[in-house]
């Protein structure tokens, strides 16, 4: 049981070029998020998910965009990277009212 | 809405003593409330939850948190500090009512727990 698996853990963009930070779970649950937590801000919701081909935004989703095909992954889309999207980017999955996250992925846009 | 306030960014303790880090809420219902430990460069880690119950909750590595609804707080607590308690602390509510159909989780911005040897 690994719980929640994040790549890349370190990625450094160009302005403009694209990504996929890749997430997935072995828990079977249904409610999957991404968040970003930048300093002093703490954890801001960009995407969730309460199951499979089912996503939804949350506070701060402009620049990015997700899918849901299945119920283990739910990869987070960086389109046109800006400066502003450097952070450091956390997946998580619920079961009941525990949060599970994975490592993290710190990103730097420059 | 709803929120949280950890109204100390930075909190030191000797090695021994016991330390408080604090957390105060906002929300418009009954709240889930949480604690996660966030150790350099990882993930968030449960610690302990508040659902319903007794006040007192009783967590992870020693950890207990303590409800008071009159203040609307939430304070992590732990009788004697260890060294490898340092590390930073988030408070988090979850209002149980949905929203757009999501029970939105709101963090605090972090305390950061320096244990002192």
């Amino acid at each position: 049981n690994a719980g929640v698996t994040q790549t890349p853990k370190f990625r450094i963009l160009k302005i403009g070029q694209s990504m996929t930070l890749q997430c997935t779970q072995d828990m079977n649950h249904n409610y999957m998020y991404w968040y970003r937590q930048d300093p002093g801000m703490g954890l801001k919701l960009i995407y969730y998910s309460v199951g499979a081909g089912i996503t939804d935004k949350g506070e701060v989703p402009n620049g990015y965009n997700v899918s849901r095909s299945t119920t283990e992954d739910f990869p987070l889309r960086l389109e046109l990277a800006a400066p502003s999207q450097t952070s450091v980017y956390f997946c998580a999955s619920r079961s009941g009212n525990t949060i599970y996250f994975g490592e993290g992925s710190w990103l730097t846009v420059v | 809405a709803q929120s949280v306030a950890q109204p100390e960014d930075q909190v030191n303790v000797a090695e021994g003593n016991p330390l408080t880090v604090k957390c105060t809420y906002s929300v418009s219902g009954n709240p889930y409330l949480f604690w996660y430990v966030q150790y350099p460069n990882r993930g968030l880690q449960f610690l302990l939850k508040y659902i319903t119950g007794d006040n007192l909750v009783k967590g992870s590595y020693g950890f207990e948190a303590e409800f008071n609804k009159s203040q609307t707080s939430f304070h992590l607590k732990k009788p004697s500090a260890l060294v490898s308690d340092s590390a930073l602390y988030f408070c988090a509510v979850r209002d149980p009512v949905p929203s757009g159909g999501y029970q939105k989780v709101t963090f605090g911005t972090g305390t950061k727990l320096q244990v002192i040897p």
